[in-house]
């Protein structure tokens, strides 16, 4: 049962243009989601956080959005820039747990 | 400098072998975790410690075996009961009352 889900294996997307990566969940007791960004052969690296009590945490060219009651995530990027391309994974946590559940990653090609 | 190292990169290992994956960290972070990721997958959880002398199994622990003797090192042995062992394996750690997880740069480990 995949509780964290990527529905879009792939995206491009022109260099300027804004990337939107979606992330679905289905447990509603998730308090935390992260994003992470994975160049092929090395570990992922953090990018961008936001707690279930916000809707919207910004960070320099990235930006996401959460809608609890859709419980659906999205991380904007923008402006995408050839740098970017690389596979970018939503990950979720359940209060005080320090579990977290990943999605199937979405690999994003930026092209100049 | 501070960080997260996985050795080796790549390692063979015939059938029916049990072999152990190394991860080590001087961040002074109290928790580690591994995960597997295969071809079109996320990251899957395969063991998590929150503190030395204790771990707990991820959702896919069956084959493998961890230790956490020393808060640097959390050693993952990959047994000869796992029955689909050929996959990129990453380590990860996270300081104690933060989300973020900082990742090593994995290891790949293939069974011939």
């Amino acid at each position: 049962d995949q509780q964290v889900k990527q529905n879009s294996p792939s995206l491009s997307v022109q260099e300027g243009r804004i990337s939107i990566l979606n992330c679905d969940y289905t447990n509603s007791m998730f308090d935390y989601f992260l994003w992470y960004k994975k160049y092929p052969a090395e570990g992922p690296t953090f990018l961008i956080s936001i707690s279930s009590i916000k809707d919207k945490n910004e960070d320099g060219r990235f930006t996401v959005f959460l809608n609890k009651s859709a419980k659906h995530l999205s991380l904007h990027i923008v402006p995408s820039q050839p740098g970017d391309s690389a596979v970018y994974f939503c990950a979720a946590s359940k209060p005080g747990t320090y579990k977290y559940i990943f999605g199937t990653g979405t690999r994003l090609k930026v092209l100049a | 400098d501070g960080g997260i190292t996985q050795s080796p990169k790549y390692l063979f290992r015939k059938e029916g072998q049990n072999v152990t994956l190394s991860c080590e960290q001087n961040l002074n972070h109290d928790a580690m975790y591994w995960y597997r990721q295969d071809p079109g997958q996320g990251l899957r959880l395969i063991y998590y410690s929150q503190i030395v002398n204790d771990f707990q199994k991820g959702d896919i622990a069956e084959g493998y075996s961890v230790s956490r003797e020393k808060k640097e090192s959390f050693p993952l042995t990959v047994t000869s009961a796992q029955k689909n062992p050929t996959a990129f394996y990453l380590c990860a750690s996270r300081p104690q009352g933060s989300d973020t997880q900082y990742f090593g740069p994995g290891t790949r480990l293939t069974v011939l």
